[in-house]
């Protein structure tokens, strides 16, 4: 298995509600990364997770909140959301927290929409 | 300061001319740098990696240290090729840091 998979695929949710992203990889990874897409803009890193450690989080708001369960899992816990917050979420995974120079495999995103 | 830069917005080429992509770095040390594309409604893949001096789907990139440029060419675009090209490096804390990418539309 050599993909990160994210699901849900599509998300919409209202501003009061509680949701969750999830992301899986089988790779033996051991870093994990979640990212945020807007539309014809680069991805923005959000947080890093190290052997299942937080080791990075990009000043993001507490509405976000990331966990990692274990090597294979990330999730993204999502609560009172703005509209502003609609975005591609992105979750990536690399062999070390360095890349190991081989770069980072990235999940097809969750697009969500707050509303 | 660790950042990437692609001047280019847009590039706009015909099928079969020649095509580069410019991405100039800032980054204090060795850099490891990376070339992704995202295809319209596709993820985000790897296209290229510095370090191993690959040329995948035609296209090749050189690191110049002296220019601080790692730009992504190929000698014949396809239309395919159409797509958005993020230029990357790694930054010093193990997180990859992005361009704001090119858009290359290939014309038949």
């Amino acid at each position: 298995d050599t993909e990160v998979t994210q699901t849900p695929k599509h998300l919409v949710m209202g501003m009061t509600n509680k949701k969750s992203l999830k992301c899986e990889q089988h790779m033996g990874h051991r870093a994990m990364y979640w990212y945020k897409q807007k539309a014809k803009k680069p991805p923005e890193l959000m947080f890093v997770y190290s052997y299942e450690k937080l080791s990075i989080n990009e000043s993001v708001p507490s509405r976000f909140s990331p966990e990692c369960p274990n090597s294979s899992l990330l999730n993204l816990h999502l609560h009172a959301l703005q509209p502003e917050d609609s975005a591609l979420y992105l979750c990536a995974s690399s062999q070390g927290t360095m890349g190991l120079n081989y770069g980072y495999t990235f999940g097809s995103g969750t697009r969500l929409t707050v509303v | 300061a660790q950042r990437v830069t692609q001047p280019e917005k847009l590039l706009s080429v015909f099928k079969g001319a020649p095509v580069e992509l410019k991405c100039n770095y800032s980054y204090s040390g060795s850099p490891e740098l990376f070339w992704y594309v995202q295809y319209s409604r596709q993820r985000l893949q790897l296209l290229l990696r510095h370090i191993s001096r690959e040329s995948i789907k035609g296209f090749t990139a050189d690191l110049n240290k002296g220019e601080t440029s790692f730009h992504l060419k190929k000698p014949f675009a396809q239309e395919e090729d159409s797509a958005m090209y993020y230029c990357a490096l790694m930054g010093s804390q193990g997180n990859l840091i992005f361009g704001k990418g090119t858009k290359l539309s290939v014309k038949p």
